[in-house]
């Protein structure tokens, strides 16, 4: 069963300073990934989507991620954070055949200090 | 363009109680799905309809949890009887389709709580 890893359940950050959030994914075949943010009280936005093609993707609000097939990752950056920011991250990841249903990972709290 | 509508947005509830959710999906979008998100782990797929149909329910714990989507439109989500566990924000999202890569679009959400 496919499954996902986010492993930094919290992460700080300065604002203006940049960010680095980790997704790995376990999977036999080509999966097609995800990126969603979760603002309190709100539902999920996609900031960004990888199917094939160039791996490295680019999102809203400034956000990119890059698929690395070697390691099993698609981890989110963004070059300066903004207060907005802070909001929960999740990664999912879908697989061809998989009728779109989508897993997802556990989440990472972002917190950005003023 | 009016997105995925939920309500009510918060309930809560004695256990052994039921609770029905409803949700309104984006104009046109035929795949329908229901999410458990529990505090502290990401979204967890419960059921997903393709018009009037079920495509996948089988992490619904069909003992308790019953869902519909009787004309292809709109869903309704019920528990019976709830449990203390059941706590949960319950997320419902829309898709075109259900063919590979279709956007998810998500409501706000109904935040649960079972005492």
């Amino acid at each position: 069963a496919q499954s996902v890893t986010q492993p930094d359940i919290h992460i700080t950050v300065s604002e203006g300073a940049s960010l680095e959030l980790r997704c790995n994914y376990s999977y036999g075949a080509t999966p097609y990934l995800f990126w969603y943010v979760q603002s309190p009280g709100q539902g999920l936005q996609l900031l960004l989507k990888y199917f094939s093609g160039d791996t490295l993707v680019q999102g809203i609000k400034g956000f990119e991620a890059e698929f690395k097939r070697s390691q099993s990752s698609f981890n989110l950056r963004k070059p300066s954070v903004h207060w907005s920011d802070a909001a929960e991250y999740f990664c999912a990841v879908g697989f061809t055949g998989g009728g779109n249903k989508l897993t997802f990972g556990t989440g990472t709290q972002l917190k950005v200090e003023l | 363009e009016a997105g995925v509508a939920q309500s009510p947005r918060y309930k809560i509830i004695e256990k052994r109680q039921s609770v029905a959710f409803w949700c309104n999906p984006i104009s046109g979008h035929a795949t329908l799905y229901w999410y458990q998100q529990i505090l502290g782990q990401g979204p967890k797929l419960l059921i997903q309809f393709q018009n009037n149909g079920v495509v996948d329910d089988s992490q619904l714990p069909k003992d308790r949890f019953s869902a519909e989507r009787l004309k292809g439109v709109d869903s309704t989500l019920k528990i019976q009887p709830a449990k203390l566990e059941d706590s949960a924000v319950y997320l419902c999202a829309s898709s075109l389709d259900y063919n590979n890569h279709n956007e998810q679009f998500f409501g706000p959400g109904t935040r649960l709580t079972v005492l």
